[in-house]
């Protein structure tokens, strides 16, 4: 079982479309990353939530953090080409091994022009 | 350089042989991580360096895959008589400190075992 579950796991949008993608978990974490992967380059961070209920945004994109810790959302709006990629996201282990992180599957995004 | 580098880009290996894998971290980071990708997949900790010592190896598959890390800066990963279930793409990832703070990615090293 997959401690975090993204959906959808491929998406495929025209430019100018609103999307979101999801984070699930039954577990309750202290903090979660979203990174975007683009083809053949490794993750890059675009964010970490902390606090329940808390929303970020960056640019069109929106990041949200559920009240209980659990889930998270990432909401980007009027999508661009170069938004394509593979959107991850992450949490920390707890205790003495927080420096390992766990992904998701990932959501595979496509914006066509 | 200014990000953590990895090379080969890409390796094609026949079944069998052995390869080894590089990654220069960003200078004066002092944790060190390997990744593995496979497709399809978010990637999966194998390994992590504190300076020169590997604190952590719990996440490597087999005794045939060994890391290391000499002088606390350039790492390898060394993988013996490659199977087709290692193909793979292999993410370097280095930080700052110790815990919790940004790991900075490299662009990955594509193994494919034929």
């Amino acid at each position: 079982t997959q401690l975090l579950e993204q959906s959808p796991q491929f998406l495929s949008i025209q430019e100018g479309e609103n999307l979101t993608v999801y984070c699930n978990s039954s577990s309750v974490f202290s903090s979660l990353q979203w990174y975007r992967q683009e083809p053949g380059e490794g993750p890059v961070l675009l964010v970490t939530v902390v606090t329940g209920g808390e929303v970020k945004k960056l640019k069109r994109l929106t990041f949200q953090f559920g009240d209980a810790r659990k889930d998270s959302s990432l909401h980007i709006t009027a999508a661009q080409t170069g938004d394509t990629g593979l959107y991850l996201c992450a949490v920390r282990n707890s205790g003495g091994s927080n420096y390992k992180l766990t992904f998701g599957k990932g959501t595979l995004l496509t914006v066509n022009p | 350089g200014a990000g953590v580098s990895q090379s080969p880009r890409y390796k094609v290996a026949k079944r069998g042989q052995d390869v080894a894998l590089r990654c220069d971290p960003i200078s004066g980071h002092v944790s060190l991580f390997w990744y593995q990708q496979a497709l399809g997949q978010g990637p999966e900790f194998l390994t992590y360096f504190q300076n020169e010592a590997q604190l952590d190896k719990s996440g490597l598959p087999s005794d045939r895959f060994f890391a290391e890390r000499p002088e606390g800066s350039v790492s390898t990963l060394k993988i013996q008589r490659t199977q087709k279930e290692d193909s793979a793409v292999y993410l370097c990832a280095s930080s700052q400190g110790i815990a919790n703070t940004e790991a900075f990615f490299g662009q990955g090293t594509r193994l494919t075992v034929v």
